[in-house]
């Protein structure tokens, strides 16, 4: 079955600094693959995708490529802001035939300290 | 703006008493979904529908029932809420698999409190 595999967290970083939160991922068929952002009591917001290898998404100083060699769609950011504190999920949706489900990681709450 | 709304944002029951989550959507999506959140957890989808047919997860009790009336408008009914289903209740819709990537698109949450 399919299943995502995201770094631990909390993570804490001060502020500008460089930010990295690992995703992998296993899937049977050839998915798209999101990361998606949750502020405190609100739902969660599309961040960013990709849908095919090699793709890279970006929004708001975000990035991920995807990498079907490593099976992977890190997030990244060159420098963080405290408005970026959050928590963040990585997510596929498998390209099979009828599947509309999304298979999240378990998320990383992301602290930046001013 | 296109979007997905939900009310009420915060709702309160007592143990038992059952209650009734909304969710109302202006992006014409065909799929519409219910997940529950609990602190600090990913979202669990509870079901789906794809159109007018209902999708129900293997492991969803069978306190909760679901109902779409029409494309616009998805309902979240809680027979008899027990201190276990506070959470946050989330709805969200996406495109058929035909025309969408997969993407789904969040509305605000309900925050259910049961007493």
């Amino acid at each position: 079955g399919n299943s995502v595999t995201q770094m631990e967290g909390p993570v804490t970083l001060s502020e500008e600094a460089f930010l990295t939160i690992n995703c992998t991922y296993t899937a049977t068929g050839y998915p798209s693959l999101f990361w998606y952002v949750q502020y405190p009591g609100e739902g969660l917001q599309l961040l960013l995708k990709a849908t095919k290898a090699d793709d890279k998404g970006s929004n708001k100083g975000f990035e991920a490529t995807y990498r079907k060699e490593t099976t992977s769609f890190h997030l990244e950011k060159g420098s963080v802001q405290v408005s970026d504190s959050a928590v963040y999920f990585c997510a596929l949706s498998d390209q099979g035939f009828g599947n509309e489900k999304l298979t999240f990681g378990t998320g990383t709450r992301l602290t930046i300290i001013p | 703006d296109a979007m997905v709304i939900q009310n009420p944002r915060y709702q309160v029951t007592q143990f038992g008493k059952p209650v009734t989550l909304s969710c109302s959507q202006t992006l014409n999506h065909n799929v519409m979904y219910w997940y529950q959140q609990k602190s600090s957890q990913a979202p669990k989808l509870l079901f789906h529908y794809y159109d007018k047919d209902f999708n129900n997860e293997a492991d969803t009790p069978d306190n909760f029932q679901s109902r779409r009336p029409n494309t616009s408008f998805c309902f979240l009914d809680i027979r008899s809420p027990g201190l276990g289903d506070a959470a946050m209740y989330l709805c969200a819709t996406s495109r058929d698999r035909a025309s969408g990537r997969g993407e789904q698109f969040f509305g605000p949450g309900t925050r259910l409190t049961v007493l």
